[in-house]
């Protein structure tokens, strides 16, 4: 079965600090990985996509098939950083999407 | 990318009558999907609408419950029908502007949310 999984409900941080957001993930074919990332009270929108290996706001996420792990990751987190964050799958020509619980990323002055 | 209007942004109604959300994009697109976020959980597919045919619904949603529109490639419409305190959540409306030539998804853009609760 396909899933999405991002096993910590809250990850919170210094300013300053490493992040790594994890996520995991269950497919049976060769999936396209997307971060998504939700600012207060604005709209849920992409982030990055595993496929054009690029890094956004300093994020960077790096698909191991071989740990089927989709992690994102920051070196040193910004207080403008905290969101929520979602890890998602989608299936080859992405007609089908799905996301997983989110991360809620907090980071402290 | 696409520029996603959604509305009403949040509405409180009585359980057994029905809601209507409308959403609207800047430019033609063929796929337009609609999910729910219940409450401290993730989003989930609803069904996905191409202009010109029946909605393709997920398991768990029916068309009676859901019925969607899409008369063209900038609009379309869910409907949350007679509903009961459990369909409370934020409905989204999300569009894809496709795959690459070589079948990479660009990702999804997505509406603003509407936020449903039902009393």
């Amino acid at each position: 079965a396909q899933r999405v999984t991002q096993p910590e409900k809250l990850l919170s941080v210094f300013k300053g600090a490493p992040v790594e957001l994890k996520c995991n993930y269950s497919y049976s074919g060769s999936p396209e990985l997307f971060w998504y990332v939700q600012y207060s009270r604005q709209r849920l929108q992409l982030l990055l996509r595993h496929i054009s290996r690029e890094s956004i706001k300093g994020f960077t996420a790096d698909l191991n098939k071989g740990e089927t792990s989709f992690h994102l990751k920051k070196p040193f987190a910004q207080e403008e950083d905290s969101a929520m964050y979602y890890c998602a799958l989608s299936n080859t020509g992405g007609f089908k999407t799905i996301f997983g619980a989110g991360t809620r990323l907090f980071v402290k002055a | 990318s696409a520029v996603i209007s959604q509305k009403p942004s949040r509405d409180i109604c009585q359980r057994g009558t029905s809601l209507t959300i409308q959403c609207q994009v800047d430019s033609q697109v063929t796929m337009m999907f609609w999910y729910r976020q219940q409450p401290g959980q993730s989003l989930t597919l609803i069904a996905t609408a191409n202009q010109g045919s029946e909605a393709t619904y997920e398991s768990g949603f029916v068309i009676d419950k859901f019925p969607i529109s899409r008369p063209n490639l900038t609009f379309s419409t869910l409907t949350v029908s007679n509903m009961s305190p459990e369909d409370s959540s934020i409905y989204l409306c999300s569009v894809s502007p496709g795959v690459t030539s070589g079948g990479f998804d660009y990702g999804y853009t997505f509406g603003s949310g509407t936020r449903l609760t039902v009393v």
